[in-house]
């Protein structure tokens, strides 16, 4: 089955602890997101990537990072600079940038 | 940067009643997209639209695309309980800037048995 598989499903931090969730797909598209939920604020994209090795910030890029180093893979890490990680993290894969997007099932991420 | 709203934020109908969501958009969008997230899952796409003016159907949902091609909307027919969920709207800009799509914050339908 093609799809995209975000793990763990639930993670918990540690204050001034770097955490990383991982995203991988296997659908064969170029194109990879995360997008970070917070109750009535709809999709915040924070993270983009059209091909392997290059990405982009989004709107709110501030305290996360990530790498492509693979197609299939485009991890993120919740850095200690992010001072309010708590929210349900989405990532997401189109055939190409701007395309209709497959989401997973998403992580949620909670502070200790 | 470009802005997507989306009203209302939340909307209780009675079972059998209808729907309707509205995307507006501040600047001309190149296509807009809808997806439904049910409570507890993930964004699944329903549909894109491009042209101006464009109407498509899928069984009891209406998606139309204003002739500006800057708002957009969802109507749902005669609501079922399998419609509960949070609708939102992703409208892609249609000059330079990014060609990804802004998501609206979603109108989270309730449905009263």
């Amino acid at each position: 089955d093609g799809g995209i598989t975000q793990s763990p499903k639930y993670l918990f931090r540690k204050e001034g602890q770097n955490v990383t969730l991982s995203c991988e797909q296997n659908l064969n598209h170029d194109a990879m997101y995360w997008y970070r939920q917070d109750p009535g604020q709809g999709l915040r994209l924070i993270y983009y990537s059209q091909i392997v090795n290059d990405f982009q910030k989004g709107d709110i890029a501030e305290g996360y990072s990530v790498s492509r180093e693979k197609k299939e893979s485009f991890p993120l890490t919740v850095t200690s600079a992010q001072k309010n990680p708590t929210a349900f993290y989405l990532c997401a894969s189109s055939m190409r940038g701007g395309q209709p997007q497959h989401f997973g099932d998403g992580t949620r991420l909670s502070i200790l | 940067g470009q802005q997507v709203m989306q009203i209302p934020q939340y909307q209780h109908v009675q079972e059998g009643e209808d729907f309707t969501t509205y995307c507006n958009s501040s600047t001309t969008l190149s296509n807009i997209q809808w997806y439904k997230q049910r409570p507890g899952g993930h964004p699944v796409f329903l549909i894109q639209l491009v042209k101006s003016g464009e109407v498509k159907k899928q069984k009891r949902l209406t998606f139309q695309f204003g002739e500006a091609k800057k708002n957009s909307s969802l109507h749902i027919t005669a609501t079922q309980t399998t419609d509960v969920g949070t609708y939102f709207c992703a409208g892609r800009g249609a000059s330079g800037g990014s060609y990804i799509p802004t998501f609206g914050r979603g109108t989270s339908l309730i449905v009263h048995p």
